[in-house]
């Protein structure tokens, strides 16, 4: 598997349902971001999370760490027809050799 | 405070001609990356510039592309003799001075189309 690589690599749920969204890295790394893009349109930046945290929230956002598995989940809860975008996490690892490198993305559908 | 600001949005081009796509960074902001992203794919690093300086090219290919970063002026991604395959939209993301914790702030991106 590739460094930020995300998982599933497509998710379709109800409006008002919870969707889950995992990354799994090979580094070390400094941080990792998750981004979101809808179709067409540029990136835009949700959260960060270092490598010394554990949990952050963002409004319906919850993004967890776990630097032992290298692995990180971004959650959005009550989902909306809004939500339906691509997700990429990108993980930043330039202390330790790589730079920044960006998964293939979670395509998510949040039907009406 | 004005995002990255990316042009032009859409860029169309002969096979063999050239492109110069441009991004101004955020106010404040001295460091700058880009990226590509081909249809359907995530995005792939190309090249991390500060002010008249190229930190890492790693990603960049290595015919036919280069970059800068003016002291002046915005960052220029050039592509020289533009092939079909050169066809994805390109991304530019800044970020302040803080190594390695900065967070990274995107462009929309340029699509390129090479016909």
């Amino acid at each position: 598997s590739q460094q930020g690589e995300e998982d599933p690599q497509a998710l379709s749920i109800q409006e008002g349902e919870n969707a889950t969204m995992n990354c799994s890295y090979k580094t070390s790394i400094n941080n990792l971001q998750w981004y979101r893009q809808n179709s067409g349109r540029g990136l835009v930046h949700l959260i960060l999370i270092r490598s010394n945290e554990r949990e952050k929230h963002s409004g319906r956002l919850r993004v967890t760490l776990d630097t032992s598995k290298k692995s990180s989940s971004l959650l959005i809860t009550a989902s909306r027809a809004a939500d339906t975008a691509s997700y990429f996490c990108a993980t930043d690892a330039r202390n330790y050799g790589q730079n920044f490198v960006f998964g293939p993305g979670t395509r998510l559908s949040v039907l009406p | 405070n004005a995002g990255v600001m990316q042009n032009p949005r859409h860029l169309v081009r002969r096979r063999g001609q050239e492109a110069r796509l441009r991004c101004s960074p955020m106010k404040g902001h001295s460091h700058v990356y880009w990226y590509r992203q081909l249809p359907e794919e995530g995005l792939k690093f190309m090249v991390y510039l500060q002010k008249e300086n190229i930190i890492d090219e790693s990603g960049m290919p290595k015919e036919r592309f280069s970059a800068e970063f003016p002291k002046e002026g915005p960052s220029i991604l050039r592509i020289q003799q533009v092939v079909r395959g050169d066809s994805a939209a390109y991304f530019c993301a800044s970020s302040p001075p803080q190594g390695a914790l900065a967070e990274q702030y995107f462009g929309p991106g340029t699509r390129l189309t090479v016909t």
